[in-house]
């Protein structure tokens, strides 16, 4: 597609309730990315592939976060058993490689309550 | 672990004045500073950014400011047009995924 493509756009789930986030990169992308942005807040780094490989997940809160890229192109960040402070948008973006220009989607709004 | 200070967190600017944001950073193996441009309900897009071997970058009415030894960059906005408004994201790495990124600059350019 022409530009990273997230879904669902915005998702409200109620306490303890699992949820999972979509994330089409730009095709060729290598890279994949997914970020965490609170309210007010720079976006921070969550996890990392590099084609189907997770080279890095050390941004990840907790072991309810889980994310994968089984073919390496489409991504999914799955949330377990989600807490209130999970509330944020979940930003996926892609590069050619690990350096370089980041593109980012428009975000998928999770909303716990 | 806030190794990227940004600030003011919100500016108000006149239309045609120039806007200034400024970072810090701590880490000093970090050799790249892109600047991100956010509108609401969009996710960031690259505006500019700089490496540490040269100590100014422009690109039409936007420079970038870097200063190594104070471990500072800063983002010019010349002309400021109302279209500027936005939220700006400084952010330095030396890869995509050690990228750190500041807390953000709310811009807010008056016509």
């Amino acid at each position: 597609g022409a530009g990273v493509s997230q879904s669902p756009r915005y998702k409200v789930a109620k306490r303890g309730q699992d949820v999972a986030l979509r994330c089409d990169p730009i095709s060729g992308h290598v890279s994949l990315f997914w970020y965490q942005q609170a309210l007010g807040q720079g976006p921070e780094f969550l996890t990392y592939f590099q084609n189907e490989a997770q080279l890095d997940k050390s941004g990840l809160p907790s072991d309810r976060f889980f994310a994968e890229r089984p073919e390496g192109s489409v991504s999914t960040l799955k949330i377990q058993r989600t807490q209130q402070e999970d509330s944020a948008v979940y930003l996926c973006a892609s590069s050619l490689g690990l350096t370089g220009e980041l593109f980012f989607g428009e975000g998928s709004r999770l909303t716990v309550l | 672990q806030q190794q990227v200070k940004q600030s003011p967190q919100s500016l108000i600017v006149q239309k045609g004045g120039i806007s200034i944001i400024n970072c810090a950073y701590e880490n000093t193996a970090f050799d790249y500073f892109p600047w991100y441009q956010q509108f609401p309900g969009k996710g960031p897009a690259l505006l500019i950014a700089i490496r540490p071997d040269v100590s100014e970058k422009k690109e039409g009415r936007f420079t970038i400011s870097f200063n190594k030894s104070a471990k500072q960059f800063s983002l010019h906005i010349m002309d400021s047009q109302p279209g500027d408004s936005a939220t700006y994201f400084c952010a330095a790495g030396d890869n995509n995924n050690d990228m750190r990124f500041g807390a953000g600059t709310r811009l807010t350019v008056k016509p």
